[in-house]
């Protein structure tokens, strides 16, 4: 998985509580994404990184934050986590002059 | 609302065949690129085509691209069975900013 890793792989959670997932990369990419994927829906961009504390909102961004303070690492954040946010996410890598994503392994989310 | 739509969004063949894969978008796009997703597991690029292409090869794949249509296929020849898994489009319309459609999930049968 191009150096890509994630962690937890797998987490179950209550609402109403914080959950923290982490993408570590070794390639140093300059973009990192975080998607969520869910049947009928394929993957939705939730925030990415285009730089060191450089990020944006994808398309499904409410109820996530992200931080980025070292090359390396990208980190999601669910603030109060909901039903709604039972899901597997994805963390992906891209490199300037690069059009391809590598993608990371997934982490399964369950939020009771 | 999702930029590429996939059709069908499932497919079952026999081994040997050729299996066919649709993709529409919305909008402008600078490329546009396929990516394949085994059970359980991360996506994994497979081609990318250009906005100013019209066919691409590699190995068994096939991608073609119509702007005018705003849509592209993904044709996998002689199919086997370890070619199971989900297919995505993923379009590029701005700067390192991916919009991936919704799948088809193809098995090919022993």
């Amino acid at each position: 998985d191009a150096g890509i890793t994630q962690s937890p792989r797998h987490k179950v959670t209550e609402t109403g509580t914080p959950v923290t997932l982490r993408c570590h990369q070794t390639e140093n990419h300059r973009y990192m994404y975080w998607y969520r994927q869910d049947p009928g829906h394929g993957l939705r961009l939730i925030h990415y990184s285009y730089g060191v504390k450089d990020t944006d909102k994808g398309e499904v961004s409410d109820g996530y934050s992200v931080s980025r303070s070292k090359t390396e690492d990208f980190l999601l954040t669910l603030e109060s986590a909901t039903s709604s946010q039972t899901s597997v996410y994805f963390c992906a890598i891209s490199e300037v002059g690069e059009e391809t994503q590598y993608f990371g392994p997934g982490t399964r989310l369950l939020v009771l | 609302s999702q930029q590429g739509e996939e059709d069908p969004q499932a497919l079952s063949i026999q081994e040997g065949e050729n299996a066919t894969m649709n993709c529409s978008y919305k909008t402008s796009i600078n490329n546009l690129q396929w990516y394949r997703q085994n059970s359980g597991r991360g996506l994994v690029h497979l081609i990318l085509i250009r906005s100013n292409e019209r066919e691409k090869h590699s190995g068994r794949l096939r991608v073609t691209l119509d702007t005018s249509k705003k849509s592209s296929s993904l044709l996998i020849t002689a199919s086997r069975a370890a070619d199971t898994a989900s297919y995505f489009c993923a379009t590029a319309s701005g700067t390192y900013k991916y919009i991936f459609g919704t799948g088809t999930r193809l098995k090919v049968l022993a």
